[in-house]
C-alpha cells in the first residue's frame, strides 16, 4: 500500500513569489491535514480538508491556503513568500471513517527554502 | 503555557536500558494521545496511540496514560542505537481531529 506521496521534495524561492505544495494521500483516506515544521516552532497545524472541504485551520496569515479535489488529493499554496515560510510542511492524511481515532500517516514532506 | 509540553532533552541511555519519555497536556478535554517517532531528516512515523487510562503495549512500547494528571509516557524497553530519534507527543483535544504536538525529546541510545 503506497504511503502519502508529496511533491516537490525540495525547492527554493525567492521572497515575493508564490509556491504550490501536492500531497496524494494514502488509497482509501479522505483527509488530508498540513503540517509546518520548523526548528523554531516545531510542528504547526496549517488546515485540514475532507470532502473537499476545509474543516479546521490553524493560526497562520491568509497567504496560507489549501485545497482538496475529488480523489482527495490536496495542494497547498503559499502567496507572497517571505523568509520565515522557509520550512518542512508535511501532509499527513487519515481514513476520518469507521474507528478512527484520529492517527496520522505522514508523507516525507516537501522543504521550502526562501531566499 | 503551551498546551502540549515535553522535554527537549537530550535524553541520553545506553543500549539494552529503558528510555522513559514524558509528556504533559493542558486541556483535560482531550481525547486522544499519539507518539511519533522522527529521525533527522524524515517525517514522523506513528509510533502508538492510547486514548483510554492505563498502559498499553505494543512491543518494546509500552504507552501509558493519565488523563487526571494530564501526563502521558512512552517507555522504550531494552533500547537500541536505532531508537535513537526525537519522539513527537501528539495529542488531539477536540472532536476537530487536529493534532497539537509537543516539540519533542531527542533521544540518543549509546551502544
Amino acid at each position: 500500500k503506497a504511503g502519502v506521496t508529496q511533491t516537490p521534495r525540495y525547492l527554493i524561492k525567492t521572497r515575493g513569489q508564490q509556491v504550490t505544495l501536492s500531497c496524494s494521500p494514502i488509497s482509501g483516506h479522505r483527509s488530508v491535514s498540513w503540517y509546518q515544521q520548523t526548528p523554531g516552532q516545531g510542528l504547526q497545524f496549517l488546515f485540514e480538508y475532507f470532502s473537499e472541504t476545509q474543516r479546521n485551520k490553524g493560526n497562520f496569515p491568509g497567504r496560507f491556503s489549501g485545497r482538496q479535489f475529488s480523489n482527495s488529493r490536496s495542494e497547498m499554496n503559499v502567496s507572497t513568500l517571505e523568509l520565515g515560510d522557509s520550512a518542512l510542511y508535511l501532509c499527513a492524511s487519515r481514513v476520518r471513517a469507521g474507528p478512527d481515532t484520529g492517527e496520522l500517516f505522514f508523507g516525507e514532506g516537501s522543504r521550502l527554502t526562501v531566499l | 503555557q503551551k498546551e502540549v509540553e515535553q522535554n527537549s532533552g537530550p535524553l541520553s541511555v545506553p543500549e539494552g536500558a529503558i528510555a522513559s519519555l514524558n509528556c504533559t497536556y493542558s486541556d483535560r478535554g482531550s481525547q486522544s494521545f499519539f507518539w511519533y517517532r522522527q529521525y533527522s531528516g524524515k517525517s514522523p512515523e506513528l509510533i502508538m496511540f492510547i486514548y483510554s487510562n492505563g498502559d498499553k503495549e505494543d512491543g518494546r512500547f509500552t504507552a501509558q496514560l493519565n488523563k487526571a494528571s494530564q501526563y502521558v509516557s512512552l517507555l522504550i524497553r531494552d533500547s537500541q542505537p536505532s531508537d535513537s530519534a526525537t519522539y513527537l507527543c501528539a495529542v488531539r483535544m477536540d472532536s476537530s481531529y487536529k493534532l497539537i504536538f509537543g516539540s519533542g525529546t531527542r533521544l540518543l541510545v549509546r551502544p
